[in-house]
């Protein structure tokens, strides 16, 4: 089994402004990581993904993630945010390999980017 | 066309009645998922589906059912709503190479 814990609800920043997004994993396999964005009434949206190679991921929208094995993290971060980041960004875990093939999310976090 | 289909978007219903929500997909997959979300809870898995003949219950599976009726197709019912089961409810699927969601179906039960 896995979980998947993010690690601040809400992160209110200004325009412009750099950004990160905490995510933590445990796991008893090795695990595949995902970022996923909602913005205000709409679906999840893939932003990133790390399956294997390069710990450092870049997605859309100017989001990059770094994948760090010995502290099982996952941050998200931007250099600089524009109002319309404004969103619910969820961190997810999917088991590599085996029939467990489950994608388990945090809890969300809201960023809010004020002008 | 969505490449996975969520109908009704949204749907206000009372207490006690039995209500199906309805998910359709177009990627071929064989794995289907429905996930419910709650404001500061993230998404938590209802139900799964690795094919048609192959149903498990997830995390919150209480006072909910659901249909495989093909390998596009895959619903969820409330066969007696309760207000605690108002969310916002994704239908996905899956293959190697990620996870295609749903726009979701916004459900109140009043």
């Amino acid at each position: 089994a896995q979980s998947v814990t993010q690690l601040d609800s809400q992160v209110p920043v200004f325009e412009e402004a750099p950004v990160e997004l905490r995510c933590n994993y445990s796991s008893s396999v090795s695990v595949y990581l995902f970022w996923y964005v909602q913005y205000p009434n709409q679906g999840l949206q893939l932003l990133l993904k790390y399956l294997s190679g390069s710990t450092l991921v870049k997605g859309i929208n100017g989001f990059e993630a770094e994948f760090n094995k010995s502290q099982t993290s996952f941050h998200l971060r931007k250099p600089s945010v524009h109002i319309s980041d404004t969103a619910e960004y969820f961190c997810a875990a999917l088991p590599r390999g085996g029939s467990n093939y489950k994608l388990t999310f945090g809890k969300g976090t809201l960023l809010t980017v004020n002008p | 066309d969505a490449d996975v289909t969520q109908t009704p978007r949204n749907r206000i219903t009372k207490t006690g009645k039995r209500i199906m929500l309805e998910c359709s997909q177009t990627k071929g997959h064989d794995r289907m998922y429905w996930y419910r979300q709650d404001p500061g809870l993230g998404l938590r898995l209802i139900y799964y589906s690795f094919d048609v003949k192959d149903i498990n219950k997830g995390e919150i599976s209480d006072g909910y059912s659901v249909s495989r009726q093909a390998q596009a197709k895959f619903s969820l019912s409330l066969e007696s709503a309760i207000p605690n089961q108002t969310a916002l409810y994704f239908c996905a699927t899956s293959d190697r190479a990620g996870y295609t969601f749903g726009s979701g179906t916004r459900l109140t039960v009043v």
